[in-house]
């Protein structure tokens, strides 16, 4: 039963064009999402965040959008960048009764190439 | 870059015999977690730890058993390595304190049971 989807296991765009990355969700107690980068031969490191307080967080580049009624959030680059070239992996945690999120569920992730 | 490191980085063994790996934190982060990555699975959560001697078991626990007897270093055990679990394993810290959603990954064992 996989709580976490990303749908799509591979997209391409364009150097300078935008690059948008989905993730589903079944869950509906989870309340904190993430997105990690990962490169080959390389740990997962961690991108963004959103609260499920929240629709929209953005870091430069990289914005992430959190629709709850919907159950999806997406990311979006822009520009892409060839050095965005990665897989990138979706993660949702639910607040436990400490108080504390502490355990992550990750999808299965998009490798995401842009072409120079 | 968080202060994480795992060994061995490879490791080649053969189907029953135990097999240790190793992750080593130098951030005093409470929170450590142990992960495989397989394709067509992404990252699956194995044991974690939220103290010293304080573990619990993630979904992809069977074969597999951990211990922290110091806060820096958390141990995942094969005690009889079978090929199912040829993988690349992952280790993960979290500060806690209302900031453990972030967790800070090492470079991963790449593990082979023949």
């Amino acid at each position: 039963d996989q709580q976490v989807k990303q749908n799509s296991p591979s997209l391409s765009v364009q150097e300078g064009r935008i690059s948008i990355l989905n993730c589903d969700y079944t869950n509906s107690m989870f309340d904190y999402f993430l997105w990690y980068k990962k490169y080959p031969a390389e740990g997962p490191t961690f991108l963004i965040s959103i609260s499920s307080i929240k629709d929209k967080n953005e870091d430069g580049r990289f914005t992430v959008f959190l629709n709850k009624s919907a159950k999806h959030l997406s990311l979006h680059i822009v520009p892409s960048q060839p050095g965005d070239s990665a897989v990138y992996f979706c993660a949702a945690s639910v607040m436990n009764s400490g108080g504390s999120n502490y355990k992550l569920t990750f999808g299965k992730g998009t490798l995401l190439t842009v072409n120079p | 870059d968080a202060g994480i490191t795992q060994s061995p980085r490879h490791k080649v063994t053969e189907t029953g015999t135990p097999v240790t790996l190793r992750c080593h934190q130098t951030e005093n982060h409470r929170y450590m977690y142990w992960y495989r990555q397989d394709p067509g699975h992404g990252l699956r959560l194995i044991h974690y730890s939220y103290g010293v001697k304080d573990t619990d078991k993630g979904e992809v626990s069977d074969g597999y058993s951990v211990s922290r007897s110091k806060t820096e270093d958390f141990l995942l055990t094969l005690e009889s390595a079978t090929s199912s679990q040829t993988s690349v394993y992952f280790c993960a810290i979290s500060p806690g304190g209302g900031r453990d959603n972030e967790q800070f990954f090492g470079p991963g064992t790449r593990l082979t049971v023949l």
